[in-house]
């Protein structure tokens, strides 16, 4: 099946260090979207990229989507506590539903 | 505000003995889905309506089932809950579906004792 891989599964970084999510696929993609899930939470949308090449920015966090649209990484630049959560992404294989990424919890050491 | 709301926050069942779980969305959205998460892992999709057209994913036990009776509510059943089904169930919604951003609501968490 289509599959999506996302490395580190953990991250712990000290406050103010930055942080960065890979999202790899063999399977090339429509779209990706990414999603926060604070600890006891639900996923949030964040953001979703479509072009290939993209690069979209909100605040500290900087999305981009790779040129072959197999590949997404989301980057946070100089972490705070608040960015405590698990990060997901989630590919479109051009089909009706979203295949979620295996996850990659990040913990902030203050 | 429009949300998708789940109820309970927490469910209680017993081994084998059915239970039901509730999602309602003020969205308006034609599409909801079900998804079960289980301790640090990424949420798995079980079935979703498309208005009411329901899509069952193929690896989903048939111990669950769903019902959406209108636009605004969809359950999930449990037939014969097994200690393997404890997890958190989360219903999201999305205006057309495909590639639209998904709106979870807070979650069920379930335990099977």
């Amino acid at each position: 099946g289509q599959q999506v891989m996302q490395i580190p599964q953990y991250q712990h970084v000290q406050e103010g260090e930055d942080f960065t999510t890979y999202c790899n696929s063999s399977t090339t993609l429509s779209n990706i979207q990414w999603y926060k899930q604070r600890p006891g939470g639900h996923p949030v949308f964040l953001i979703q990229l479509v072009k290939s090449g993209e690069v979209k920015k909100q605040k500290r966090l900087t999305f981009q989507f790779g040129e072959a649209k197999k590949n997404s990484s989301l980057h946070i630049t100089a972490t705070q506590t608040t960015d405590v959560g698990t990060y997901f992404c989630a590919a479109n294989f051009g089909n009706e539903k979203l295949t979620f990424g295996t996850g990659t919890r990040l913990t902030i050491i203050p | 505000d429009a949300m998708v709301i789940q109820n309970p926050r927490y469910q209680v069942t017993q081994f084998g003995k059915p239970v039901t779980l509730s999602c309602s969305q003020t969205l308006n959205h034609n599409v909801m889905y079900w998804y079960q998460q289980k301790s640090s892992q990424a949420p798995k999709l079980l079935f979703h309506y498309y208005d009411k057209d329901f899509n069952n994913e193929a690896d989903t036990p048939d111990n669950f089932q769903s019902r959406r009776p209108n636009t605004s509510f969809c359950f999930l059943d449990i037939r014969s809950p097994g200690l393997g089904d404890a997890a958190m169930y989360l219903c999201a919604t999305s205006l057309q579906g495909g590639s639209e951003k998904l709106f979870f609501g807070s979650g069920t968490q379930l335990s099977v004792l």
